[in-house]
């Protein structure tokens, strides 16, 4: 099976613009997560979804925003990016089927960079 | 709410020597425990997590590691280092009920010396 993929690998945006960052999770599995790790903060949760819904949100300010659709792809936006949204980006997906205990999958990741 | 400590961000050892890397949670209940590994320009992969039964969890690669709740930890062994090892090592906990996510610790850097 192939693996998470995550696309742009590799991101230069400017203070103020938005930003979509995308996420294909393994083919069957249904939960996606989103991650932001930086060296001061190291991973934070940002928010999961499954089946289409937002199942969870972590602690971040409502420019970050997300979506899951109906073939489990999911993307992530950034609006009105600041310097400290510079990170990188990691997406995890699961099988959605053993709960708390499912094992996550995580994709290579993007790397936003902000100026 | 849940809290991960990783002991050392940075842990270094000689090829063929013991690895340690320590993990401590908080938490009354006794939650689900993962390791993750992260190579440079990668994302994490699951070295291998507890959940209920055996206290002893082998994994992936050699590692393993071993729940132990009177002392809340859950600390990364593997007998023997290799080069291949050098990576950044991440403890994570869910706990055993409701519906709030992974939370990792920080991170331990692992170097290996040859």
């Amino acid at each position: 099976k192939a693996g998470v993929t995550q696309t742009p690998r590799y991101l230069i945006k400017t203070r103020g613009q938005q930003v979509t960052l995308s996420c294909s999770p393994i083919s069957g599995h249904r939960s996606v997560s989103w991650y932001q790790q930086t060296p001061g903060q190291g991973l934070q949760f940002l928010f999961e979804y499954f089946s289409e819904t937002q199942r969870n949100k972590g602690n971040f300010p409502g420019r970050f925003s997300g979506r899951q659709f109906s073939n489990s792809r999911s993307e992530m936006n950034v609006s009105t990016l600041e310097l400290g949204d510079s990170a990188l980006y990691l997406c995890a997906s699961s099988p959605g089927t053993s709960g708390l205990t499912d094992t996550q999958y995580f994709g290579p990741g993007t790397r936003l960079t902000v100026l | 709410a849940q809290s991960v400590t990783q002991l050392g961000s940075h842990v270094s050892v000689s090829e063929g020597a013991l690895v340690l890397l320590r993990c401590n949670y908080s938490s009354s209940v006794p939650p689900y425990l993962f390791w993750y590994v992260q190579y440079p320009n990668q994302g994490l992969q699951l070295l291998l997590k507890y959940t209920t039964g055996a206290t002893l969890v082998k994994g992936i690669n050699g590692f393993e590691a071993e729940f132990k709740k009177s002392e809340t930890s859950f600390h990364l062994t593997k007998p023997s280092a290799h080069m291949s090892d050098a990576a950044e090592y991440f403890c994570a906990v869910r706990p055993n009920s409701g519906n709030t996510p992974l939370v990792f610790g920080k991170g331990t850097r692992l170097s290996v010396i040859a």
